[in-house]
């Protein structure tokens, strides 16, 4: 079975130090991987996507992703947290035989204070 | 680009009452339309997947009578919620595809805002 597993529910940083949101995976294939992004009641907002070739994937407002394949894992990473990061952060996934469904995780809450 | 909208943001309605909810793609035609629950701090599930023209493709567990799917055009899905309970009050959201082949990054999904359903 295909899973997604972010283990922590929340990640607290400040702001100006770096922040990880960390994110596994388990799937038969090769993995297709993403990270979204949602601020209360609105939808998910696409970061960053992992296909193929360089491991580190940059995305959108300065976040990037390393895949490692060894660990199966995904983690989301920014240089610099600022408070308006704060959101919750999905990592999903889909696979090479059908890329219509999303297997997400469960979420991680990041809060960035000043 | 590839914007999806959905009407209503929120709607309340009252148990045993039906409430329909629109999910468009406004610059793009979708020739897939994915719809997912999110319950409160948990996360999305697939409910199922509609192409346009054709019967919706549901996920184990999802009541097909009790949450119909339309996907008339290429620009409109719509999910209907028949006989609406508390338990069925939840945070709706749609997603759309694009392509429709060339390999998985043909594939992508663009997510509509939610819809928060309350039934009272």
């Amino acid at each position: 079975a295909q899973s997604v597993a972010q283990p922590e529910d929340q990640v607290n940083v400040a702001e100006g130090n770096p922040l990880t949101v960390k994110c596994t995976y388990s799937v038969s294939g090769n993995p297709y991987l993403f990270w979204y992004v949602q601020y209360p009641n609105r939808g998910l907002q696409f970061l960053l996507k992992y296909i193929t070739g360089d491991n580190l994937v940059k995305g959108s407002y300065g976040f990037e992703a390393e895949f490692n394949k060894s660990q199966t894992s995904f983690h989301l990473k920014k240089p610099s947290a600022l408070v308006s990061d704060s959101a919750l952060y999905f990592c999903a996934v889909r696979v090479q035989y059908n890329f219509n469904k999303f297997y997400f995780g469960s979420g991680t809450k990041l809060n960035v204070k000043p | 680009g590839a914007v999806v909208s959905q009407h209503p943001s929120r709607v309340i309605c009252k148990s045993g009452t039906s409430v329909k909810i629109e999910c468009r793609s406004l610059d793009f035609q979708a020739t897939t339309m994915f719809w997912y629950r999110q319950f409160p701090k948990q996360s999305l599930m697939l409910m199922a997947t509609s192409n346009e023209g054709s019967k919706a493709t549901y996920e184990q567990g999802v009541e097909k009578d009790k949450f119909l799917i339309n996907h008339a055009s290429l620009t409109l899905s719509t999910l209907t919620v028949t006989s609406a309970h508390p338990e069925d009050s939840s945070f709706y959201i749609c997603s759309a595809r694009s392509g429709t082949s060339g390999g998985p990054t043909s594939y992508e999904q663009y997510f509509g805002p939610g819809t928060r359903l309350t039934v009272t």
